[in-house]
């Protein structure tokens, strides 16, 4: 089944915590992203890598922390969990001229 | 920059109605334009790219370089159409930009 897989898909945490999200796609894409949807529905691009190196680094807290160690892969790390860190985290790969592929989403919650 | 706007958060309307959810976008190069669907709870979708021209499930969507817009259009609206539409915006870089989305409601 080709697509972008994340697990887990829900994550309950307390505040302080520090907790991973795991992604993978199969699809042979070059370039990997991580997404964030806050309450409102909002989407925006946190990391994106390409062929493993950095190339989009939005203004995210440093305890955020991608690591990608493949191609294939992009996890987010991350430390020292808040209660504003509470949203969907999609993973998606792309590559142009394609249009970008999302996973299904981990729903974390910060209590 | 890139920027997306969607004027609409919510947008209602009726079984069998005509329905256009629009998209404005800022880019001072040449963009590539897509529309995303995001049904509840689930992954968002790619519903068009401005480059294929295509028809997915009676939507369609133009690009139009003079008003710099990608309104997504539907002649007849179906419930099952009812659903978060992202436009989103890919410049230079990989980056892909979204638009706040509009949460469509098609009643019966």
């Amino acid at each position: 089944d080709t697509a972008v897989s994340q697990t887990p898909k829900y994550l309950v945490t307390q505040m302080g915590n520090d907790k991973s999200i795991k992604c993978e796609q199969n699809l042979g894409h070059d370039t990997m992203y991580w997404y964030k949807q806050d309450s409102k529905k909002f989407l925006k691009i946190m990391f994106s890598y390409n062929n493993k190196e950095l190339i989009i680094n939005e203004t995210v807290p440093n305890r955020f922390s991608p690591k990608s160690p493949d191609k294939a892969h992009l996890n987010l790390h991350i430390n020292s969990l808040e209660l504003g860190d509470s949203a969907v985290y999609f993973c998606a790969s792309s590559q142009p001229p394609l249009g970008v592929f999302f996973g299904p989403g981990t729903r974390l919650t910060v209590l | 920059a890139q920027r997306v706007t969607q004027p609409e958060k919510l947008l209602s309307v009726f079984k069998g109605a005509p329905v256009e959810l629009k998209c404005n976008y800022s880019y001072s190069g040449s963009p590539e334009l897509f529309w995303y669907v995001q049904y509840s709870r689930q992954r968002l979708q790619l519903l068009l790219r401005h480059i294929s021209r295509e028809s997915i499930k009676g939507f369609t969507a133009d690009l139009n370089k003079g008003e710099t817009s990608f309104h997504l259009k539907k002649p007849f609206a179906q419930e099952e159409d009812s659903a978060m539409y992202y436009c989103a915006l890919r410049g230079g870089s990989e980056k892909l930009v979204f638009g706040k989305g509009t949460k469509l409601t098609v009643n019966p």
